[in-house]
């Protein structure tokens, strides 16, 4: 079975500085997918980046970009010019690339505190 | 626009009732999910559907139901309220793509 976990349960970042959260996950498959939520206080799931398995280049968007390293099951999110509003839960999560079988896997959340 | 969306945004019931959670999307998806949140476990899949008429047991199961009589809606029941199902219950849909999810549901039973 996939297993996803986040090592960092809390964070704290300065506004403007970056910010990295860790994520390892442990599975048999070889093409796979990887995504980072959001889950602001709203209690929205807000998906953030998704990265494929079979790409090797790491995944951007916008301020946020991964740093897939596949051979380690490593899968960090990197938050540059973090602002206010990046304040939230974050979860990775996990899901196999087989067809039908688009079942996530998720760590257990990484809180970030965005300060002034 | 189309949306997922859950019924209702807050529950109180108590030990022993019978529950049902509604969860309602027009993206037309085949795929759907109900996830349960937890603090310290994160998202856990309790049941899922790839169909009408198709339904799966996730890793957290015991003292749910689910059935799919339609695409668009995937009701959860408690058949017997416990405190340990005090939870976020989140419900999801997929076009084997991105998983779009819902507002949440908070259930709390006393």
């Amino acid at each position: 079975a996939q297993t996803v976990t986040q090592s960092q349960p809390e964070m704290s970042v300065q506004e403007a500085e970056t910010v990295t959260l860790s994520c390892t996950y442990d599975t048999s498959e070889s093409d796979y997918y990887l995504f980072w939520y959001k889950q602001p206080p709203s209690r929205q799931m807000i998906l953030v980046i998704r990265q494929e398995a079979y790409k090797q280049q790491n995944a951007t968007e916008n301020r946020f970009s991964v740093n897939f390293q596949k051979a380690a099951k490593s899968f960090s999110l990197k938050i540059s010019d973090s602002q206010l509003g990046d304040a939230a839960m974050y979860f990775c999560a996990y899901r196999p690339y087989t067809g039908t079988a688009s079942k996530l896997t998720f760590g257990t959340g990484t809180r970030l505190q965005v300060t002034l | 626009d189309a949306e997922i969306t859950q019924s209702p945004r807050h529950k109180i019931t108590e030990t022993g009732r019978q529950v049902t959670l509604a969860c309602h999307q027009t993206w037309n998806h085949n795929n759907m999910f109900w996830y349960r949140q937890d603090l310290g476990h994160g998202l856990r899949l309790i049941h899922y559907s790839y169909g009408v008429h198709d339904t799966n047991k996730g890793e957290v199961s015991d003292g749910y139901s689910v059935s799919r009589s339609n695409t668009e809606d995937l009701p959860l029941t408690l058949e017997s309220a416990a405190s340990s199902q005090t939870s976020v219950y989140f419900c999801a849909s997929s076009d084997n793509d991105e998983q779009y999810f819902g507002p949440g549901t908070r259930l709390t039973v006393t």
